[in-house]
């Protein structure tokens, strides 16, 4: 079974500065997706960035990157030129790339992220 | 776009008692997934529909819990009878499955809360 892992339960970082969430994942499988999903205190959850494990190229949205490691199974989520509208929880996620029967999210643990003014 | 539309987004209930969450998927959406977040487990799958037909519930911690999706539009999840260990944060997701990354889109999810 795939695993999903965040050892950093929280982090705060400075308005305006770089942070980075970790995130390792145990896996099988050659072929996969991941994700960074957002949950700030409203407890919707908001998809911030996704990579497909075929691509090498590393996703970016706007102040979203990840650094996606395939061979050390890492996949670190940088915020650049943090806003306190990113305070939130932030949760990796894994899901096969299995057509059926393995659409599951496989979440970690989550990382508080806090935004200091 | 309403997006994932879940009912009720609070409940309290006591011990013993049945509940039923609802579900509402986005219009074109053929898969639907239940989800429980607690702060000791986290977020964990319970059942995950594929075109109305559940394909995935070995996450459904027993027997008191039971999902239907009598159409593409609905869906529930009941507990019965609830007990205080229950009390997490259900979310429904529903997602368009062609076989590429499949984005899953989150509803507000429901405060379940048992006495």
């Amino acid at each position: 079974a795939q695993t999903v892992t965040q050892s950093q339960p929280e982090m705060s970082v400075q308005e305006a500065e770089t942070v980075t969430l970790s995130c390792t994942y145990d896996t099988s499988e050659s072929d996969y997706y991941l994700f960074w999903y957002k949950q700030p205190p409203s407890r919707q959850m908001i998809l911030v960035i996704r990579q497909e494990a075929y691509k090498q190229q590393n996703a970016t949205e706007n102040r979203f990157s990840v650094n996606f490691q395939k061979a050390a199974k890492s996949f670190s989520l940088k915020i650049s030129d943090s806003q306190l509208g990113d305070a939130a929880m932030y949760f990796c996620a894994y899901r096969s790339s299995v057509i059926q029967g393995a659409q599951k999210l496989v979440f970690g643990q989550g990382t508080r992220l806090t935004i200091n003014p | 776009d309403a997006g994932v539309i879940q009912s009720p987004r609070h409940e309290v209930t006591e011990m013993g008692q049945e509940v039923t969450l609802r579900c509402k998927p986005i219009s074109g959406h053929n898969s639907l997934f239940w989800y429980r977040q607690t702060m000791m487990r986290g977020l964990e799958l319970l059942i995950y529909f594929n075109n109305n037909v559940p394909i995935d519930d070995s996450g459904m911690p027993e027997d008191r819990f039971s999902a239907k999706m009598p159409n593409a539009s609905f869906s529930t999840l009941k507990i019965q009878p609830s007990e205080p260990r229950d009390s997490a944060v259900y979310f429904c997701a529903s997602s368009l499955d062609f076989g590429g990354v499949n984005e899953q889109f989150f509803g507000p999810g429901t405060r379940l809360t048992v006495l």
